[in-house]
């Protein structure tokens, strides 16, 4: 099975907003509400930021949402920051296949 | 505050082993689920394998590239993860991140910095 595909970067000004696809299958994206996205900062550790499609964990700044559409996953952040500057990774259950991780996008905050 | 903390990657040949260690600290260790994730160079993450806790049975699973060759255990007494690597690819060159693997909410909740593991003549 193939990665998960997202573009390989966007950009966006500070205050702007960005939007980062993720597109998958109807053997994961689009048959489970198991979509969870990753920000990964050069030398950092990988963190989560959103969980089943949409969910914000404890601490992770309102500013990031996510959503669905079919095999579509999206990641939207708002009030661009430089501090938003980073890798990002979707991830989807996929069945059988456990967890199926997307190639990431850099997001670059001019 | 969560940590862990991978060690033991380095250079090995082709052919040959390594094991990597992950110290966990900051959550009850024993009731956790725990995975391996790798990054090749260039390229996105993937999922390595994983294990649920004793209390769920403290069986494992892999990804299909790695099945057969690479196995995980863990010593909850010393809160530490491992990953076996045996008949290493140059493919299997990668940063190897050690995780929680939060069955609650299907994702990978806390991740260590990882450890460089590069397969190589």
């Amino acid at each position: 099975q193939s990665a998960l595909t997202q573009p390989a970067s966007v950009s966006g000004s500070p205050g702007q907003s960005i939007t980062i696809s993720c597109t998958g299958t109807s053997s994961d994206v689009g048959n489970y509400n198991l979509v969870s996205w990753y920000q990964h900062r050069p030398g950092k550790a990988p963190k989560l930021v959103i969980y089943d499609v949409s969910k914000r964990p404890s601490g992770v700044s309102n500013r990031f949402s996510g959503s669905k559409s079919g095999n579509t996953a999206s990641l939207t952040i708002s009030g661009l920051q430089a501090e938003d500057e980073a890798d990002y990774y979707c991830c989807s259950y996929a069945g059988i296949t456990y967890m199926m991780f997307g190639g990431g996008t850099k997001l670059t905050v001019l | 505050e969560v940590q862990l903390v991978e060690s033991g990657g380095g250079l090995v040949k082709p052919g040959g082993s390594l094991r990597l260690s992950c110290v966990a600290s900051g959550f009850t260790f024993s009731n956790a689920w725990m995975s391996w994730v790798r990054q090749a160079p260039g390229k996105g993450l993937e999922w390595v394998g994983r294990i649920k806790s004793k209390t769920d049975g403290g069986t494992t699973d892999f990804a299909a590239p790695v099945k057969g060759r690479f196995t995980i255990s863990r010593d909850d007494s010393k809160n530490t993860l491992y990953l076996q690597m045996n008949s290493l690819k140059t493919e299997d060159t990668a940063v190897y991140y050690c995780t929680t693997d939060n069955p609650v909410i299907t994702s990978f909740d806390y991740w260590g910095q990882g450890t460089l593991v590069t397969v190589s003549s």
